[in-house]
């Protein structure tokens, strides 16, 4: 039971460029979220999604892009990275609505 | 605009000591409380979570306090351990929807 995998854990990227951040989820959850977390401002909400073919927009979309075409897996996708995207990326996933989410070990993104 | 107030930013305890982090929140949809833990090079973990229904919860060395009128609520450490090291969020969520984090608070407890 591997639980939430994100590829790659660390990146580097140049200013411009686009690239696609992997999660995968083998515990049967509906509901998976993509996060990221800069110094002093906590966690913040990319996107996120509760169930299969259906996503929606957290507190910081733009710049990002998410689909869900299966229940297992939710890639984000950085259309044209910028430096202000430089963070710590974290994938995460829930059963249901009535639980808390369990995280991945994160993508160590860097724009340059 | 942050959703949930949390403080302090860091906070260091002798062995044995009961730190005490604070959060607070405006939004009254709020229906969620959990606690993260989170250690170096690593995700957050879930630690404890609350619903507004109740006014303390208990977990091993682990306790959360929410006072509703305040729209405030708090994690205690019993008997704190180096171990315990590590940076504490807490969030809050309506409808377990679309979850708002705390800054993060940095603990140290000194042997």
């Amino acid at each position: 039971n591997a639980g939430v995998t994100q590829t790659p854990k660390f990146q580097v990227l140049k200013t411009g460029q686009s690239m696609t951040l992997q999660c995968a989820q083998d515990m049967n959850h509906e509901y998976m979220s993509w996060y990221r977390q800069d110094p002093g401002m906590g966690l913040r909400l990319i996107h996120y999604s509760v169930g299969a073919g259906i996503t929606d927009q957290g507190e910081v979309p733009n710049g990002y892009n998410v689909s869900r075409s299966t229940t297992e897996d939710f890639p984000l996708r950085l259309l044209s990275a910028a430096p202000s995207q430089t963070s710590v990326y974290f994938c995460a996933s829930k059963r249901d609505s009535n639980y808390g989410y369990t995280f991945g070990s994160g993508t160590r993104l860097t724009v340059v | 605009q942050q959703q949930v107030k949390q403080s302090p930013q860091s906070l260091i305890v002798q062995k044995g000591g009961i730190p005490i982090i604070n959060c607070a929140y405006e939004n009254t949809a709020f229906d969620y409380f959990p606690w993260y833990q989170q250690f170096p090079g690593k995700g957050p973990a879930l630690l404890i979570a609350i619903r507004p229904d109740v006014s303390e919860k208990k977990e091993g060395r682990f306790t959360i306090s929410f006072n509703k009128s305040a729209k405030q609520f708090s994690l205690h450490i019993m008997d704190s351990q180096p171990g315990d090291s590590a940076t504490y969020f807490c969030a809050a969520s309506i409808t377990g929807n679309q979850f708002y984090f705390g800054t993060g608070t940095s603990l140290t407890v000194i042997p």
